[in-house]
């Protein structure tokens, strides 16, 4: 069975850093391209950022460029969220995914980031 | 990386058919042949219904078909089914490794 599990939300302070992880199990991590994707509270989704099968290519979307970085460790099927200079408009729920550039085949559950004094 | 254009909420009777649309630019849309389409029931996780605009992964009724027309996607489910209520979401490659979600429509099944 295809599991994804976030883990390291939480609350933290404007400005502040958080690291989120996702431990991938049940399929072959290492040839799938993974991808963060968030949620606010009663929003939409919105793709975050994205890293390539063997972690040597990242790409992010414009709202997140130069705070985030996206990587992983394949020897652990684990990828993670370098979160700094945190904002209130990153409050959101975070998905991991993995799949194709193009698309999502699986889901983690999500963890939860409120950014808020 | 502006987000594509869902309508906000549309609904249907058990047993009808519906279309949801999905319109973006040249730049996402209708630039690459790269349409997904996410099923999100309220606190769950987002699921896969359809993707390179109008394949359907295994396991996912032949009741959801996809289609495009020059920057406009859409979503049609056939046979409503109360289950099939929920929020659906639209995805584009949109260049540059990047991808962009449209905002979101939610199906209401009468």
């Amino acid at each position: 069975e295809v599991q994804l599990v976030e883990s390291g939300g939480g609350l933290v302070q404007p400005g502040g850093s958080l690291r989120l992880s996702c431990a991938a199990s049940g399929f072959t991590f290492s040839s799938y391209w993974m991808h963060w994707v968030r949620q606010a509270p009663g929003k939409g989704l919105v793709w975050v950022s994205r890293i390539t099968s063997d972690g040597s290519s990242t790409s992010y979307a414009d709202s997140v460029k130069g705070r985030f970085t996206i990587s992983r460790d394949n020897a652990k099927n684990t990828l993670y969220l370098q979160m700094n200079s945190l904002r209130a408009e990153d409050t959101a729920v975070y998905y991991c995914a993995g799949g194709t550039p193009a698309y999502f085949d699986y889901w983690g559950q999500g963890t939860l980031v409120t950014v808020s004094s | 990386q502006s987000a594509l254009t869902q309508p906000r909420s549309v609904s249907g009777s058990p047993g009808q058919s519906v279309t949801i649309s999905c319109t973006g630019t040249s730049s996402d849309v209708g630039g690459y042949n790269y349409v997904s389409w996410y099923q999100q029931h309220p606190g769950k996780a987002p699921k896969l219904m359809i993707y390179d605009v109008s394949e359907r992964p295994s396991g996912v009724p032949d009741r959801f078909s996809g289609s495009k027309s020059g920057n406009t996607a859409s979503l049609t489910i056939s046979g409503l089914q109360v289950e099939d209520e929920a929020d659906y979401y639209c995805c584009s490659y949109a260049g540059r490794y990047t991808l962009v979600f449209g905002g979101g429509t939610k199906l209401t099944v009468l």
